[in-house]
C-alpha cells in the first residue's frame, strides 16, 4: 500500500523567508503526488500535482515542488513567505492498488508566518 | 469553473434529528466523494460515487446514508448521529474514479456539530 509522511507537523517562518514543507512517499509504482492547502474553516485547494511529466512542478501562489525518485520525496517550497500563506498543507499520493484512484493524505503541516 | 458547492455551511443537530448535507458540481465530473475531517487531521474518505453508483463505502456506520440523485448532485443523509460525528464534512469531485492522477476538487465543507 502507498503512504505519505510529512515531516514536521508545525513549521514557522518569518515573512519573506523560504518555505520548505517536507513530504516523503512510499509507492511500489510510479506515483501521482499532490499538494493541497487548507485555509482556516475552508475546504482543500489544489496547489500542484506531479504526474511524471516533469520533476519540477510549479503551482499556484508561487509554490513549487520537486519530485526526487531516489529520495522518494516531493517537498514543497516557496522562495518568499507571505502572511497569507499561513494554512494547513497536505501532501497526498494517489493509491491505485485497489483498482481505483484513492487519495492517501499525509498528516498535514501547519505553516505559521510571522512578521 | 472548478467549483464544488456545499450547503449548509454550518449545521447543529441533536442526536435524534434527521438532516441532510448537499453537494453540487457542474464540471461534468463523473466521480463524487464524501470525506470526514476531524480537527487537526487529514480528510478521511467515507464514500465514492462513480457514474451515480456507490462504488466505495469505507465501512461507514449506517447512520450516514449517501445518495446521488444525478451526476451533479450528492447528498449525505444523517440520522441518529453521535457527538463524536461532529466534524467538517467535505465533498469532492473528479473527472473519473479509476484513472490515476485525477485531481479531486473539494468544496468548502459543512461544519457539523452534534449535541
Amino acid at each position: 500500500a502507498q503512504s505519505v509522511t510529512q515531516l514536521g507537523s508545525h513549521v514557522s517562518v518569518s515573512e519573506g523567508a523560504l518555505v520548505l514543507l517536507r513530504c516523503n512517499y512510499s509507492s511500489s509504482v510510479p506515483p501521482y503526488l499532490f499538494w493541497y492547502v487548507q485555509y482556516p474553516n475552508q475546504g482543500l485547494q489544489l496547489l500542484l500535482k506531479y504526474t511524471s511529466a516533469a520533476t519540477l512542478v510549479k503551482g499556484i501562489n508561487g509554490f513549487e515542488a520537486e519530485f526526487k525518485k531516489s529520495e522518494t520525496s516531493f517537498h514543497l517550497t516557496k522562495p518568499s513567505a507571505h502572511m497569507s500563506d499561513a494554512a494547513e498543507y497536505f501532501c497526498a499520493v494517489s493509491d491505485r492498488s485497489g483498482g481505483y484512484n484513492k487519495l492517501i493524505f499525509g498528516a498535514g503541516t501547519r505553516l505559521a508566518v510571522h512578521p | 469553473d472548478t467549483e464544488v458547492t456545499q450547503t449548509p455551511k454550518h449545521l447543529v443537530m441533536g442526536m435524534t434529528n434527521k438532516k441532510s448535507l448537499k453537494c453540487e458540481q457542474h464540471m461534468g465530473h463523473r466521480a463524487m466523494y464524501w470525506y470526514k475531517q476531524k480537527a487537526k487531521k487529514p480528510p478521511e474518505l467515507m464514500f465514492v460515487y462513480s457514474y451515480e453508483k456507490l462504488s466505495i463505502n469505507e465501512s461507514v456506520p449506517s447512520r450516514f446514508s449517501p445518495e446521488c440523485p444525478n451526476s451533479s448532485l450528492l447528498n449525505l443523509h444523517l440520522h441518529a448521529l453521535q457527538p463524536e460525528d461532529s466534524a467538517l464534512y467535505l465533498c469532492a469531485s473528479s473527472q473519473d474514479w479509476t484513472s490515476g492522477g485525477e485531481t479531486q476538487y473539494f468544496g468548502p465543507g459543512t461544519r457539523l456539530l452534534v449535541l
